[in-house]
């Protein structure tokens, strides 16, 4: 079964630097999100992106935060200058067209420790 | 905007019985609604969804029913097993028609269940 892959699986970064986080789409899929767990909490949207642009984003995707889909396959989370409250595990997920843009199927997530 | 409240955080149950979880929602046009199961470590994998035209739809032991006069949905677990352990996340989403735009999912707090043995 096609899966959703984020990388790296664990990035540790100093505060105030700047990361991306990858992910590589189920292939057929068009419809792509990021979201966030913080340790023991709920599963937050960040943001969700469709046709070359953004759909919707949250309140906690401010100037910080930026997505992009370099090329055909991938779709990337930067983050800058990165603050101790960024960390979490940040989900990647994709949904394709037919019959709906749903269900969103979810990558393994990249846990981001910032230190 | 949408908020969906899950209850109960923390459920035990022994094994072979049934588990229920409740969520509510607060948006009327909310009218797609998964269910997810989170391992720990793991990502969030979804067990079953239900759309708003329906009010019940069941997957072997699990079922979902829905009221949407009330903006209620629930989970039902049958006959659980060792490895229904997990948390389990409710969420709601609206589906805008023609699907012109990504369509996010707002979570509830999770459920933590635990399966007797």
């Amino acid at each position: 079964e096609p899966e959703v892959t984020q990388t790296p699986s664990h990035q540790v970064t100093q505060m105030g630097q700047e990361v991306i986080l990858r992910c590589v789409p189920i292939s057929n899929h068009l419809y792509f999100y990021w979201y966030r767990q913080i340790l023991g909490q709920k599963v937050e949207f960040l943001v969700s992106f469709y046709n070359n642009e953004i759909s919707e984003k949250s309140e906690i995707f401010d100037d910080q935060f930026s997505v992009e889909r370099p090329d055909g396959s991938n779709f990337t989370l930067k983050i800058r200058s990165t603050k101790l409250e960024d960390s979490a595990m940040y989900f990647c997920a994709s949904s394709d067209r037919a019959p709906s843009n749903q269900p969103q199927h979810f990558g393994d997530g990249t846990r981001l420790s910032i230190l | 905007g949408e908020n969906v409240e899950q209850h109960p955080s923390t459920l035990s149950v022994q094994e072979g019985d049934s588990a229920v979880i409740k969520c509510t929602y607060s948006d009327s046009a909310s009218n797609y609604f998964p269910w997810y199961k989170q391992e720990l470590g793991k990502r969030p994998q979804l067990i079953i969804d239900i759309r708003s035209n329906v009010g019940e739809k069941k997957d072997q032991r699990i079922a979902v029913t829905l009221n949407k006069t009330a903006k209620h949905f629930s989970l039902h677990i049958t006959e659980t097993q060792p490895e229904d352990s997990a948390v389990y996340f409710c969420a709601a989403s609206i589906l805008e028609r023609g699907y012109s735009s990504a369509s996010k999912i707002i979570f509830g707090s999770g459920t933590r269940l635990s399966i007797r043995p």
